[in-house]
């Protein structure tokens, strides 16, 4: 167990509708990740945050939005979704601002699997 | 923009048996390697996070070493169990984003 909670698990949804994806980073941790793993791709980087600011962007479509509470948790919004959304959404948690600097581990959640019908 | 490949794609060892797998990642603007575990229906472990030209990381059975200035990185697992058996995927970072490749699938038959 990494400590990255997320929620739901799994998602069902129709094309056109909107769901949003929930994380908590491990207790501490102020950067928070989310990646998106489709059929036949590796894991692709969406957008990362650090202590409530966006920090990086990736891949992430402008019908994508995420954001950062007070609280550390993050939510990743997903509108007018299409059929080729459908994925496994993860997120991850590091305790500082650099991805990949300095060796900064990441530490992954269970992810979200959405499918869109 | 990063292109981190893997090889080989899956492999299939018998227990007992040592295997390897490589990483391969643009050396220019070069921070830091990472491998990760990822069992089936889990979500990835990060295995080695390296930044230095000529590390070496061991846990257990289990070793990678790094050439930053060629761009590879190779993982090795001695005496493969069973429960080895996951994808192992490698990320590298040349600025706050990292770039995974698709993973080497190993399957360790007892």
């Amino acid at each position: 167990d990494s400590g990255v909670t997320q929620t739901p698990k799994h998602l069902i949804t129709a094309t056109g509708q909107r769901v949003t994806l929930r994380c908590s980073p491990r207790s501490g941790d102020l950067s928070v990740y989310w990646y998106q793993q489709s059929l036949d791709q590796g894991l692709q980087f969406l957008i990362q945050y650090y202590n409530g600011e966006e920090r990086a962007k990736g891949n992430i479509l402008e019908r994508f939005s995420a954001q950062q509470f007070p609280d550390l948790h993050s939510e990743l919004n997903l509108s007018s979704l299409e059929l080729g959304d459908s994925a496994l959404y993860f997120c991850a948690s590091s305790p500082w601002t650099s991805g990949g600097r300095r060796g900064n581990e990441q530490f992954f959640g269970p992810g979200t699997r959405l499918t869109v019908l | 923009i990063l292109n981190v490949e893997q090889s080989p794609q899956s492999l299939h060892v018998q227990e007992g048996d040592s295997t390897n797998f490589t990483c391969s990642f643009p050396s220019s603007n070069f921070y830091a390697l990472h491998w990760y575990r990822w069992e089936t229906a889990k979500s990835p472990e990060a295995l080695f996070v390296m930044t230095l030209n000529g590390d070496e990381k061991k846990k257990g059975r289990i070793s990678a070493t790094l050439n930053t200035k060629e761009g590879y990185s190779y993982l090795y697992i001695k005496g493969s169990q069973p429960e080895d058996s996951a994808t192992y995927l490698c990320a590298s970072s040349g600025s706050e984003k990292l770039v995974f490749g698709k993973g080497t699938k190993l399957t360790v038959n007892p």
